[in-house]
């Protein structure tokens, strides 16, 4: 069971705007930054965002985050086929004094 | 660039001991904190724990009293030594770095499963 609380699936048709919602609490989410993971079928998950809203070198503006008290988001813009994967949110818990994730969101691009 | 590449058996026995090693390809290991992370099959990634390059290590308390994460500064390897193994342990193992509180690179990951 997942410290942070995502919703399991979304999805949306090529070119629509999708937003994926992260829920934690005081010790993490309330107090840290979120970090956004794309992971692709097979493969490790890769840094989307961070800080909240920064993007890696390489990451699409498509992709944004954002963040409210104890909640997260991320955000897709202009859906692409090649954007079916898992996404999960992440941040450093206080309590544990380590990282903790969602459950992770499948999203489909119908 | 910074590479990680897990290695170690994809294959151990309830009640057997799991042993892994990640070998980073880097600049330098330290100020950084080097981790695991394990994903069971179909389902969310779990932190195990860290070692930060002085040695000091930090566990998820769901696994600290089963869990050892150590440090070879001078092969740049850490390894995670995980005791009493069930099927529940069956996952794919991550090794990953830390830096500034996310963690920005991984391994490609290794599956480790637990079955006699």
């Amino acid at each position: 069971q997942s410290v942070l609380t995502q919703p399991p699936s979304a999805s949306g048709t090529p070119g629509q705007r999708v937003t994926i919602s992260c829920s934690g609490s005081s010790s993490n989410i309330g107090t840290n930054y979120v970090d956004w993971y794309q992971q692709l079928p097979g493969a490790a998950p890769k840094l989307l965002i961070y800080k909240n809203n920064q993007r890696p070198s390489g990451v699409p503006d498509r992709f944004s985050g954002s963040k409210s008290g104890s909640s997260a988001s991320l955000a897709i813009s202009g859906l692409r086929s090649d954007d079916e994967a898992d996404y999960y949110c992440a941040t450093w818990d206080d309590r544990l004094s380590g990282p903790v994730f969602g459950e992770g969101t499948k999203l489909t691009v119908l | 660039q910074v590479q990680l590449q897990e290695s170690g058996p994809g294959l151990v026995k309830p009640s057997e001991t799991l042993s892994l090693t990640c070998t980073v390809s880097a600049d330098s290991i330290s100020s950084y904190f080097w981790t695991w992370i394990r994903q069971p099959p179909g389902k969310a990634l779990e932190w195990i724990g860290y070692i930060y390059y002085s040695g000091r290590t930090t566990y998820n308390p769901s696994l600290k009293s089963r869990v050892t994460v150590s440090l070879d500064r001078s092969k740049k390897q850490f390894s995670l030594t995980l005791n009493s193994v069930t099927a529940a342990d069956t996952a794919v193992y991550y090794c990953a770095r830390i830096f500034n509180y996310r963690i920005d690179y991984w391994g490609q990951g290794t599956l480790v499963t637990v079955s006699s």
